[in-house]
């Protein structure tokens, strides 16, 4: 059982460049999410899926588009990318637990540097 | 529009010794949940502890226990018996629910220093 995993650990680009980063999970959840953490900040809601063929916009999705591919599968484009989107990006899936409580669980992260 | 607030940047604590770290937040929904999460330096997101507002006692897990206090909207993290494995940066997240979906929305953290 791998939880959430993130593809790739480490990524550098130039300034113009796309790429996707990628994310599963196996723990059948419903919800899935992108964000971002920058030095000295918390971290911050890019895009997520509530379930599977839905997705909608966090607090900061400019320059960024997602695809949820199924229910195990949520990734993250960059088409253009930008210095300002250097930070690293964590990827999260979550479950509604008993009463109103849940976690949700956190991939290992992606840290991307744009030069 | 949701808010929580990390008012301490940094906090040192001799091991053994117990630590509160600060987290008040600002909803208008009756129904909210507040967690905390630990990252240490290796990077990852690790759960540590929920209440939910409704929960009528405060939330324990272990060595952690989750001071909640309502009308001050104030959620603080008691670390008993501190370990240096408890040196990480810890964040404060509230539960947004706005949306369909269970969306969180965090603080800037504060960095936690167990001194031996």
């Amino acid at each position: 059982n791998a939880g959430v995993t993130q593809t790739p650990k480490f990524q550098v680009l130039k300034t113009g460049q796309s790429m996707t980063l990628q994310c599963a999970q196996d723990m059948n959840h419903n919800s899935m999410y992108w964000y971002r953490q920058d030095p000295g900040m918390g971290l911050r809601l890019i895009y997520y899926s509530a379930s599977e063929g839905t997705t909608d916009k966090g607090e900061v999705p400019n320059g960024y588009n997602v695809s949820r591919l199924n229910k195990r599968e949520f990734s993250l484009r960059l088409e253009s990318a930008a210095p300002s989107q250097t930070s690293v990006y964590f990827c999260a899936s979550s479950e509604v637990r008993s009463g109103d409580g849940y976690e949700q669980y956190f991939g290992p992260g992606t840290r991307l540097t744009v030069t | 529009a949701q808010k929580i607030t990390q008012t301490q940047p940094g906090m040192f604590v001799q091991e053994k010794e117990a630590v509160t770290l600060d987290c008040t937040y600002d909803t208008s929904d009756p129904s909210y949940g507040l967690f905390w999460y630990k990252q240490p330096s290796s990077g990852e997101m690790i759960f540590l502890i929920y209440q939910g507002s409704y929960d009528q006692q405060n939330a324990t897990e272990g060595r952690y226990s989750l001071n909640f206090q309502k009308a001050r909207k104030s959620a603080n993290l008691v670390i008993s018996a501190s370990q240096l494995g408890d040196s990480a940066m810890y964040f404060c997240a509230m539960r947004n629910t706005q949306g369909g979906s269970e969306k969180l929305v965090f603080g800037k953290g504060t960095k936690l220093t167990v001194n031996p």
